[in-house]
């Protein structure tokens, strides 16, 4: 199995700023994802960080908003850009090879205020 | 209609309990289907994958796969209050690159001592 760092396991930010979440695996992976969690609702995929390219984006997010980074096959980055109240969230982390399950870090909780 | 729907709970049972968890889905071509634990303030864990229609046991956890129907389902014998946690289901078209899993909002359950 797949240890997933994510760092920070939380914070509060002021509206307008951005923080970027780290996630650290302890070995080398085919794919990272990141997600995110509203109280109350289902997981949503926001991307796919893809080594050395731009990350692929599902809908309804966008490259400017959620920066992606991918440098190597065990380490990502997602900044939550010019943060709004609504981006208040908890965003997880998820790595995955082929004909594996997917593994989950432990979540930042993220409170915009 | 979501295209995973899962009773949101709470759902509290006594310990020693039989615990029922159960989804609906409307995509006919889903074929991966998983269960996934949530401790409060942890990432999510996988617990039972199966992949097509029928049964499969692990301990104390079944997982029960009805493709004909769109439903499955995730039964707890001699629930514990370790059991405690939130309980998502996903699904997914194939097993290949990239993370096309579909998560229900996930039930939480309450076991009491």
């Amino acid at each position: 199995s797949a240890v997933i760092s994510q760092k920070p396991s939380r914070d509060i930010c002021q509206r307008g700023t951005s923080l970027t979440i780290q996630c650290q695996v302890d070995s080398q992976v085919t794919m990272m994802f990141w997600y995110r969690q509203q109280p109350g609702q289902s997981l949503t995929l926001i991307a796919t960080a893809n080594q050395g390219s731009e990350a692929t984006y599902e809908s309804g997010f966008v490259i400017d908003k959620f920066p992606i980074s991918r440098p190597n096959l065990t380490f990502s980055t997602l900044t939550v850009s010019n943060m709004s109240p609504e981006d208040s969230s908890i965003y997880l982390c998820s790595v995955k090879t082929v004909g594996t399950e997917a593994f989950f870090g432990q979540g930042t909780r993220l409170t915009v205020v | 209609q979501k295209e995973v729907e899962q009773d949101p709970g709470p759902l509290s049972v006594p310990e020693g309990a039989i615990v029922s968890l159960n989804c609906t889905y409307s995509n006919s071509a889903f074929q991966y289907f998983m269960w996934y634990r949530q401790y409060s303030r942890k990432g999510p864990e996988l617990l039972m994958y199966t992949y097509s229609s029928g049964n499969k046991e692990d301990g104390r956890f079944t997982a029960q796969v009805d493709k004909s129907s769109k439903y499955i389902s995730l039964f707890i014998r001699d629930s514990q209050p370790s059991d405690s946690a939130t309980y998502l289901c996903a699904m997914s078209e194939r097993d290949n690159y990239g993370q096309n899993f579909v998560f229900g909002p996930g039930t939480r359950l309450s076991v009491l001592p």
